[in-house]
């Protein structure tokens, strides 16, 4: 039982390069998010779908772009890292989630050097 | 906007102890609210939840009571054990619009054998 998959679990850039993150889920969940999380300030939603095809903006979304082209896979994308973006990303999925919460993938960290 | 505040940390305790981790949020309607412990390396897991006031949310001797009264959904366990050793998030999630999470800044719990 998968649950959440996040790829690649560990990733350098330097300044300026871009990379996908892939989260894929085989709960065939509606609701996908990307969150970052930073020392002292919990987690912040990057961007969110509310099923295949569509995508939405969330707490701060700049620098980042998101893809739903299947209900499975949600893709994070950095067009031009800067190191500001270095943190630890977090997908996670739902079927309502204010009925039963998230499930959460186990997480990107990402340095930008 | 909506808003979770919790107590700092790191809270250290010896084991058996018992144990408080205070949760307060800012939020209009009736939000489902939610404890989730993330293990060193891992995603958040939800440890419980409450979708309505006065519910009573608990999970592996943990307990905490959605208080509209106080915005309040405090985090409890009679007896804590080296393994409880982990960050704690409190978070509250709307009823619409694609089930946005918002997480507190977390906690962190040390347990001494």
């Amino acid at each position: 039982n998968a649950g959440v998959t996040q790829t690649p679990k560990f990733r350098v850039l330097k300044t300026g390069q871009s990379m996908t993150l892939l989260c894929a889920q085989d709960m065939n969940h509606e609701y996908m998010y990307w969150y970052r999380q930073d020392p002292g300030m919990g987690l912040r939603l990057i961007h969110y779908s509310v099923g295949e095809g569509t995508t939405a903006k969330g707490e701060v979304p700049d620098g980042y772009n998101v893809s739903r082209l299947k209900k499975q896979n949600f893709l994070l994308g950095l067009e031009s890292a800067a190191p500001s973006q270095t943190s630890v990303y977090f997908c996670a999925s739902s079927y309502s989630a204010a009925n039963y919460g998230y499930t959460f993938g186990s997480g990107t960290r990402l340095t930008v050097v | 906007g909506d808003s979770v505040t919790q107590m700092e940390g790191p809270v250290t305790l010896s084991e058996e102890a018992f144990l408080t981790i205070n949760c307060t949020y800012t939020a209009t309607g009736y939000p489902s609210l939610f404890w989730y412990v993330q293990y060193p390396g891992e995603g958040l897991q939800l440890l419980l939840k409450a979708t309505k006031a006065d519910d009573k949310g608990s999970n592996k001797g943990f307990e905490a009571t959605y208080r509209k009264e106080t915005t309040s959904f405090h985090l409890e366990k009679g007896s804590v054990q080296v393994s409880d050793s982990a960050v704690y998030f409190c978070a509250l999630t709307r009823n619409t619009g694609g089930f946005k999470t918002i997480f507190g800044a977390g906690t962190r719990l040390f347990v001494k054998a």
